[in-house]
C-alpha cells in the first residue's frame, strides 16, 4: 500500500481538462511543498512532469500544472492530446525519516 | 544533458544479495546539494523510493528496507551502487536510478532494470 493516495484511474476527452488528487498526511504532503509529478508511459521510465508543486521543468508544456491545498495535491492537464495517456505518480518529501514517499499512480486514458 | 544507466543481474535467487549499479555522466556525484537515487517498481504496480545518497556522503534510506540496503558512491567512476541483502521473490521490479538536483525531487531517471528474484 502507497503512502500516498491517488484514484487508480482518470479520463477525458481530446481538448478537455483532467485533475488528478494525491493525498497525503500532514507528515508528507501538508507538512511541505515537495509534491512531484511523473508521467509515464509503458515500457518507460517516469518524467518529472512538476516539481515543488507548481513548477515546471523547462520542455514541459504548460497544460500540465499543479496545485496543493492541505494534505491534497492535484496535477491538471489542460487541452488534453493523446499523447498524454500514461501513468501519472504522485511524491512528496516526507521529512528525513521517511524522506520521499510515493503515490500509488493514476492510469491516465484519453478517449 | 545528464543521463544515468543501471546495470547488473536480471536473476537472482532467493537470499542473495543484490548488486546494482548506476554509471552517470551530465553532473558530479560531489557537486553541492546533488544526489543519486534508487527507486524501484514491481511489474504493474507502483513506485517506491529505496534509498540516496547526498554529495557529501549522506545516506537515506527507506524505514521498511533500512536494514537490507547500503548504497555507496565512487565519485572519480561517476558510479553509484546500491546492494539488497536477503533478496525474496516479491523484490522482483524494475529498478531504477535518477539524479536528484538539490531540489527535492527526482528530475533524470535511467531507462531501468529488472530484476527477477527466482530460484
Amino acid at each position: 500500500q502507497s503512502a500516498l493516495t491517488q484514484p487508480p484511474s482518470a479520463s477525458g476527452s481530446p481538448g478537455q481538462s483532467v485533475t488528478i488528487s494525491c493525498t497525503g498526511t500532514s507528515s508528507d504532503v501538508g507538512a511541505y511543498n515537495y509534491v512531484s509529478w511523473y508521467q509515464q508511459h509503458p515500457g518507460k521510465a517516469p518524467k518529472l512532469m512538476i516539481y515543488d508543486v507548481t513548477k515546471r521543468p523547462s520542455g514541459v508544456p504548460g497544460r500540465f500544472s499543479g496545485s496543493k491545498s492541505g494534505n491534497t495535491a492535484s496535477l491538471t492537464v489542460s487541452g488534453l492530446q493523446a499523447e498524454d495517456e500514461a501513468d501519472y505518480y504522485c511524491s512528496s518529501y516526507a521529512g528525513s525519516n521517511n524522506f520521499e514517499v510515493f503515490g500509488g499512480g493514476t492510469k491516465l486514458t484519453v478517449l | 544533458q545528464i543521463t544515468l544507466k543501471e546495470s547488473g543481474p536480471t536473476l537472482v535467487k532467493p537470499t542473495q544479495t543484490l548488486t546494482l549499479t548506476c554509471t552517470f555522466s551530465g553532473f558530479s556525484v560531489s557537486t553541492s546539494g546533488v544526489g543519486v537515487g534508487w527507486i524501484r517498481q514491481p511489474p504493474g504496480k507502483a513506485l517506491e523510493w529505496l534509498a540516496l545518497i547526498y554529495w557529501d556522503d549522506d545516506k537515506r534510506y527507506s524505514p521498511s528496507l533500512k536494514s537490507r540496503l547500503t548504497i555507496t558512491k565512487d565519485t572519480s567512476k561517476n558510479q553509484v551502487v546500491l546492494t539488497m541483502t536477503n533478496m525474496d521473490p516479491v523484490d522482483t521490479a524494475t529498478y531504477y536510478c535518477a539524479h536528484w538536483p538539490g531540489a527535492l525531487t527526482f528530475d533524470s531517471w535511467g531507462q531501468g532494470t529488472l530484476v527477477t528474484v527466482s530460484s
